[in-house]
């Protein structure tokens, strides 16, 4: 079975600097994909990134980059010079090789302070 | 291009009607996801539809839930005899043709609509 743990449930940063949100992961699957959600307060979901099991080196896309350790099961998303609109709800969520639905974790609320 | 759209935005019901939530996906994906989100939690999944396949129901919570694809394209979730713990929001997702294999570089996003949020009275 595929289980996403986010550990964090409410996170403080500082405008214009870095946040990192914790992911970790569990699966028996050999090929899997790592996805990134944001949720503002309206409740839209925005994909922010994503992350392929197989990938030699970390995603990147403008401000947010994946840190993935493989052999830890972890897939933290980092989000430099953080700002104001930055302020969501964070989900990780991972699509295995023989599943269709796709596990979310419990989510991480960031708050940007000016 | 349209985003994918779910109607209504708002419903408020009482216990023990049915409903029916409508999600109108990206035209040209084949792949679409129905999840329930509640209150300050992480999303469910529901169900999923791909192209002309048996549709995955394994996340459907109980056979009060059911969802239908017609023409590969709209998509219904009924819910009957809705109970309070039904109340939540329930998130719509397409994309296409979700690519399974070894080769996980490949890959497709989900687009989500707005969702439906439904109350239980």
């Amino acid at each position: 079975a595929q289980k996403i743990t986010q550990t964090q449930p409410g996170m403080f940063v500082q405008e214009k600097e870095a946040v990192t949100l914790d992911c970790t992961y569990d699966t028996s699957d050999p090929s899997y994909g790592l996805f990134w959600y944001k949720q503002p307060s309206s409740g839209e979901m925005i994909f922010l990134i994503y992350q392929g099991s197989y990938d030699q080196q970390n995603a990147t896309e403008g401000r947010y980059s994946l840190n993935f350790q493989k052999a830890r099961k972890s897939a933290n998303l980092v989000i430099s010079a953080s700002q104001l609109g930055d302020s969501a709800m964070y989900f990780c969520a991972m699509r295995g090789y023989n599943n269709n639905d796709m596990r979310f974790g419990a989510g991480t609320r960031l708050t940007v302070k000016p | 291009g349209a985003g994918v759209s779910q109607s209504p935005s708002n419903k408020v019901t009482e216990k023990g009607k049915d409903v029916e939530l409508r999600c109108d996906p990206i035209s040209g994906h084949t792949a679409l996801y129905w999840y329930r989100q509640s209150l300050g939690q992480g999303l469910e999944f529901l169900i999923y539809f791909q192209g002309n396949s048996a549709p995955d129901k394994s996340g459907l919570p109980s056979d009060r839930f059911s969802a239908e694809r017609t023409g590969g394209s709209v998509s219904t979730l009924t819910i009957q005899r809705t109970q309070q713990e039904d109340s939540a929001v329930y998130l719509c997702a397409s994309s296409l043709e979700v690519i399974s294999g070894p080769s996980s570089s490949s890959y497709n996003e989900q687009f989500f609509g707005p969702g439906t949020r439904l109350t239980v009275l």
